[in-house]
């Protein structure tokens, strides 16, 4: 199993440039979620979504950040026009979770990150 | 809304010692407490993890102890070595609502050997 997937990397880019940052999930997982990470503000859960529908985006900063998920095995996370203050570290996870309570472990497998610095 | 609280936000300790880091939440319906630990460059991994059924789990030298009733909980790190220097995050979730992780605000944890 490759784990999560992200792409890019890292990325570098000027401000007011889109960025879109990817994201494969596990296979077989039905949740999946986007989160910050900086000094500052620590671990911020932006999206999730389940099943591949948005559940909750109320972690989401404003209208220059929106996130899609198309099918079970792809995610991207957008940001237009890009700002220096989202330079992050942007995590995706995924996992298996089911409302009946002996299912699944809850656990969220993170994937590398992608490290964005907006300039 | 569910809020997690994390202290202390920095720990050293000399190696061989013990580490504590404590976590309190303020929703009472909260069942699901994971312990995540992050090496500097590297993703969350998940350490281990309780649930509101059971008052604490151990796993080798990493044990995790739930106070329902104060609704606290606390990360138990025996025999500190080297390696478990990294920060490590509590959260708490619901599973049976939205299943979103509330996560704390980290804990620095430096081991000196």
């Amino acid at each position: 199993d490759a784990g999560v997937i992200q792409s890019p990397r890292h990325e570098v880019t000027e401000m007011g440039q889109e960025v879109t940052l990817r994201c494969k999930p596990i296979s077989g997982h039905n949740s999946l979620f986007w989160y910050r990470q900086t000094m500052m503000r620590g671990l911020e859960l932006l999206i999730y979504f389940n099943n591949n529908v948005p559940i909750d985006d109320s972690g989401m900063p404003e209208d220059r950040f929106s996130a899609k998920m198309p099918n079970a095995s792809f995610s991207t996370l957008k940001i237009q026009p890009s700002e220096p203050r989202d330079s992050a570290v942007y995590f995706c996870a995924s996992s298996f979770w089911t409302r009946l309570l002996d299912r699944g472990t809850y656990e969220q497998y993170f994937g590398p990150g992608t490290r964005l610095t907006v300039t | 809304g569910e809020n997690v609280e994390q202290h202390p936000s920095t720990l050293s300790v000399q190696e061989g010692d013990s580490a504590v880091i404590k976590c309190t939440y303020s929703d009472s319906a909260s069942n699901y407490f994971p312990w995540y630990k992050q090496e500097l460059g590297k993703r969350p991994q998940l350490i281990i993890d309780i649930r509101s059924n059971v008052g604490e789990k151990k796993d080798q030298r990493i044990a995790v102890t739930l106070n329902k009733t104060a609704k606290h909980f606390s990360l138990h790190i025996t025999e500190t070595q080297p390696e478990d220097s990294a920060v490590y995050f509590c959260a708490a979730t619901i599973t049976s609502g939205t299943y979103k992780y509330i996560f704390g605000t980290g804990t620095r944890l430096k081991v000196l050997a």
